[in-house]
């Protein structure tokens, strides 16, 4: 299944940096998007959640949804060592009852002192 | 903060014998989810549940597999007849109205030997 590409990295980058990390995806139904922080043998926690298109900022954390070109960001300014973790982002369709998410592979984020 | 809970975290089986996954979801919340993650591949969904029944499930939910809720707070997932491809990190979630914003548990190791 190709419905949701996200670049595994993994993205090592120096504490205080910026991070980019995205998403894309093929079907134009997808209306609700998601990210979900993963430590090692842990279980995903909700990060962000957005509904169709535009930004939202929570705290150091902005998430971006660009549905014309089917694709989502997710920045982390002045990211810090806790903040190594997988990065997954997750969508799911409009008119969906109960909301499958479906996943990216998730993004494996390194930030060194 | 309320939180998903799953036991046991890790469970090992040999191939043939049953296995039920238990989840205590987040206590007002009424629609709820089983995920499972092979080692390094995607977050995939397995089925969703509301009002006691099955609302949607995965081609992976096949017969092997079912759901219960046996009282008003554990969520099981059972699966008859293990094989060796179910090894897997299994996750419960649970979201309150809408669906979307699913909260994950820290999820169980299933190891089929």
């Amino acid at each position: 299944q190709k419905e949701v590409e996200q670049d595994p990295g993994p993205l090592s980058v120096p504490e205080g940096a910026i991070v980019s990390l995205n998403c894309t995806y093929s079907n134009s139904a997808f209306q609700y998007f998601m990210w979900y922080r993963q430590y090692s043998r842990k279980g995903p926690e909700l990060l962000m959640y957005t509904y169709s298109s535009g930004n939202k900022e929570d705290g150091r954390f902005t998430a971006q949804v660009d549905k014309s070109s089917k694709y989502i960001s997710l920045f982390i300014r002045d990211s810090q060592p806790s903040d190594s973790a997988t990065y997954l982002c997750a969508m799911s369709f409009r008119g969906s009852t109960l909301g499958r998410l479906y996943f990216g592979r998730g993004t494996q984020l390194t930030v060194w002192p | 903060e309320p939180e998903v809970t799953q036991t046991p975290s890790h469970q090992v089986t040999q191939m043939g014998q049953e296995v039920i996954l238990r989840c205590v979801p987040i206590s007002n919340h009424l629609y709820f989810y089983w995920y499972r993650q092979i080692l390094g591949q995607k977050v995939e969904f397995l089925v969703s549940f509301y009002n006691n029944e099955i609302s949607e499930k995965s081609e992976i939910f096949d017969d092997q597999f079912s759901v219960e809720r046996p009282d008003g707070s554990n969520f099981t997932l059972k699966i008859r007849s293990t094989k060796l491809e179910d090894s897997a990190m299994y996750f419960c979630a649970s979201s309150g109205t809408g669906g979307n914003e699913q909260f994950f548990g820290p999820g169980t190791r299933l190891t089929v030997l």
